[in-house]
């Protein structure tokens, strides 16, 4: 079980690139999410799916657009990078809607965007 | 909206020491509470969580964390502070509008042989 993985894990950008950010996860989990650690801030929410075919906005989303591929991947894609993008972005994935269940997080992609 | 307070971006304790990190949560709820653990370059790690199961809650590597709703607080405790235990500790809560988790901050533990 590899858990869940990320890809790539280092890329930088030049202002206004596009990219996207892929996830996978191999637990069957139902629900997904993509975080942004900035230092000092903790971690953000900027986007979910809380299934197959869905997808939601968390707290951040501007300037980001999600896929969700089917069960298992969940893509988060940049169309026009900026500076203030420059961040650690995780993925997680969680095995329902229980507000009680554990998210599983990956090992993050460290972006910068000069 | 749910939201949490860590107190002390950089905590630093002596080896064997006791470890105390605070949190303090802001819920109109009953909220349902999580300590994360990040070491260096790695994603987070799930040390413990509470779902008003019980008060006190028993997480891997001899932390522990208890829920006081009188003080709206969840500080994570572990009696004895190993070198291991230096990382980035993150307290969240479950976001009842988003489906997601709302962070604190963070904390950073520090070591000090």
């Amino acid at each position: 079980n590899a858990g869940v993985t990320q890809t790539p894990k280092f890329q930088v950008l030049k202002t206004g690139q596009s990219m996207t950010l892929q996830c996978a996860q191999d637990m069957n989990h139902n629900s997904m999410y993509w975080y942004r650690q900035d230092p000092g801030m903790g971690l953000r929410l900027i986007y979910y799916s809380a299934s197959e075919g869905t997808t939601d906005k968390g707290e951040v989303p501007n300037g980001y657009n999600v896929s969700r591929l089917n069960k298992r991947e969940f893509s988060l894609r940049l169309e026009s990078a900026a500076p203030s993008q420059t961040s650690v972005y995780f993925c997680a994935s969680k095995r329902q809607g229980s507000f009680t269940d554990t998210q599983y997080f990956g090992p993050g992609t460290r972006l910068t965007v000069l | 909206a749910q939201s949490v307070t860590q107190l002390g971006s950089h905590v630093s304790v002596s080896e064997g020491a006791l470890v105390l990190l605070r949190c303090n949560y802001s819920s109109s709820v009953p909220p349902y509470l999580f300590w994360y653990v990040q070491y260096p370059n790695q994603g987070l790690q799930l040390l413990l969580k509470y779902t008003s199961a019980a008060t006190l809650v028993k997480g891997i590597n001899g932390f522990e964390a208890e829920f006081k709703k009188s003080e709206t607080s969840f500080h994570l405790t572990k009696p004895s502070a190993h070198m291991s235990d230096a990382a980035e500790y993150f307290c969240a809560v479950s976001d009842l509008g988003a489906d997601g988790l709302t962070f604190g901050k963070g904390t950073h533990l520090i070591i000090q042989p």
